[in-house]
């Protein structure tokens, strides 16, 4: 059975680092695409980037490119999405996702991480 | 960067009712899209892909149209479970979400 498990829910304050995951199991998790998916407050899906955990290519929409970092471990198969310096507005549930190519429909979604950043 | 816009944005709709949701892409984006529904605290759903392919173990009240830039998705009689959001996502060109279509109770 795939699965894409992320980890827990974070409480941060503005200005900490975070990096949360995205284990892969039941395939081949170097074959597929992970992808980032932000969901603000009552706000609707936004893609974040996407990375290859065979060989690390990855690939940011410009709204996110330079504002977080997506990184694998494929000898753990589990995904990162980082982000150097937390604000208020990084407050938001983040699914990861699989796709078979860069450009692919999502076949299995994480559970979501909710992260909170407030002071 | 493509963009997606739905329409409408909120939908009020009885048991039994046929609903049809659109989705417009800014530019052709040949027949690479995909429709997910979505219900309060879960992860989204993949319903539709390749515009117009039903996923499997997805109900078929549930279908999908169009090429292009424009596309619909149409629930032919709307049950109980299906009053959710329901996201188009073009992936011609990486992934581009629409707004979101809530479909609500009348």
């Amino acid at each position: 059975e795939v699965q894409l498990v992320q980890s827990g829910a974070e409480v941060k304050k503005p200005g900490e680092s975070l990096k949360i995951s995205c284990k892969g199991s039941g395939y081949s998790f170097t074959n597929y695409w992970i992808g980032w998916v932000r969901q603000m407050p009552g706000k609707g899906l936004e893609w974040m980037g996407i990375i290859y955990p065979g060989d690390s290519d990855s690939r940011y929409s410009p709204s996110f490119q330079g504002q977080v970092t997506i990184s694998a471990d494929k000898s753990i198969s589990t995904a990162y999405l980082q982000w150097s310096s937390l604000k208020a507005s990084d407050t938001a549930m983040y699914y990861c996702a699989r796709g078979t190519s860069s450009s692919s429909q999502i076949d299995y979604w994480g559970q979501g991480t909710l992260v909170t950043v407030s002071s | 960067d493509i963009q997606m816009t739905q329409s409408p944005s909120t939908l009020s709709a009885s048991v039994g009712d046929r609903v049809t949701i659109t989705c417009r892409a800014s530019q052709s984006i040949s027949y690479w899209l995909a429709w997910y529904q979505q219900k309060p605290g879960k992860a989204p759903k993949l319903l539709i892909y390749k515009a117009s392919s039903l996923e499997r173990g997805v109900p078929s009240r549930f279908s999908g149209s169009g090429s292009g830039t424009e596309f619909t998705l149409t629930i032919s009689s709307l049950q109980p479970d299906d009053f959710a959001t329901y996201y188009c996502q073009q992936y011609n060109s990486y992934w581009t979400f629409g707004q979101g279509t809530k479909v609500e109770i009348k």
